[in-house]
């Protein structure tokens, strides 16, 4: 597609179980973003790939989570044994890689832990 | 570190209207400058960007301007429409690879 997708858009998990969130980035798109939205706050930067390479995980807010983009376009982000506070909008955003390139944002997986 | 501080909503305003969202930023390098908006229901889209100072951003007639003396970029838009009822959100990016720190978003609801 012409746009960053993502998937599921909408997750609803017990307490303790892992996810899995799935970005698909524009095509030839070098830079790859995760960020997460708490409601009614702005997104706040996960981690960031340059192709295949995590070169910033530093935004990881605890060992639970762990992205990767092993061929240097899809990427996933998986959160192990879900807490309530996970709870959130996770975006993907890609772009060309040049300093000044716009970045494009997915609509987001909206994450509900009960 | 980098911060981006925005007026809290939510604002409230009636159509033609004039608006003007404060954002003010503190960053330790010189950066790039965004206004994004988010509709209801919908992804972060960018609205308008500024890469270096005095530079003016435009998009569906909101403008901001980069102003390093004074660390801001404030938005306008000289008639709002219902249209344009949304969260905006400023932000920067100043690392070489633009990991973008936002601010908190403001809720901008337009009445008829």
């Amino acid at each position: 597609g012409a746009g960053v997708s993502q998937s599921p858009r909408y997750k609803v998990a017990k307490r303790g179980q892992d996810v899995a969130l799935r970005c698909d980035p524009i095509s030839g798109h070098v830079s790859l973003f995760w960020y997460q939205q708490a409601l009614g706050q702005g997104p706040e930067f996960l981690t960031y790939f340059q192709n295949e390479a995590q070169l910033d995980k530093s935004g990881l807010p605890s060992d639970r989570f762990f992205a990767e983009r092993p061929e240097g376009s899809v990427s996933t982000l998986k959160i192990q044994r879900t807490q309530q506070e996970d709870s959130a909008v996770y975006l993907c955003a890609s772009s060309l890689g040049g300093d000044r390139d716009t970045i494009y944002f997915g609509e987001g997986s909206w994450l509900t832990v009960v | 570190g980098n911060s981006v501080t925005q007026m809290e909503g939510p604002v409230t305003l009636s159509e033609e209207a004039f608006l003007t969202i404060n954002c003010t930023y503190t960053a330790t390098g010189y950066p790039s400058l965004f206004w994004y908006v988010q509709y209801p229901g919908e992804g972060l889209q960018l609205l308008l960007k500024a890469t270096k100072a005095d530079d003016k951003g435009s998009n569906k007639g909101f403008e901001a301007t980069y102003r390093k003396e004074t660390t801001s970029f404030h938005l306008e838009k000289g008639s709002v429409q219902v249209s344009d009822s949304a969260v905006y959100f400023c932000a920067l990016s100043d690392t070489g690879y633009q990991k973008v720190t936002f601010g908190t978003g403001t809720k901008l609801q337009v009445i008829p």
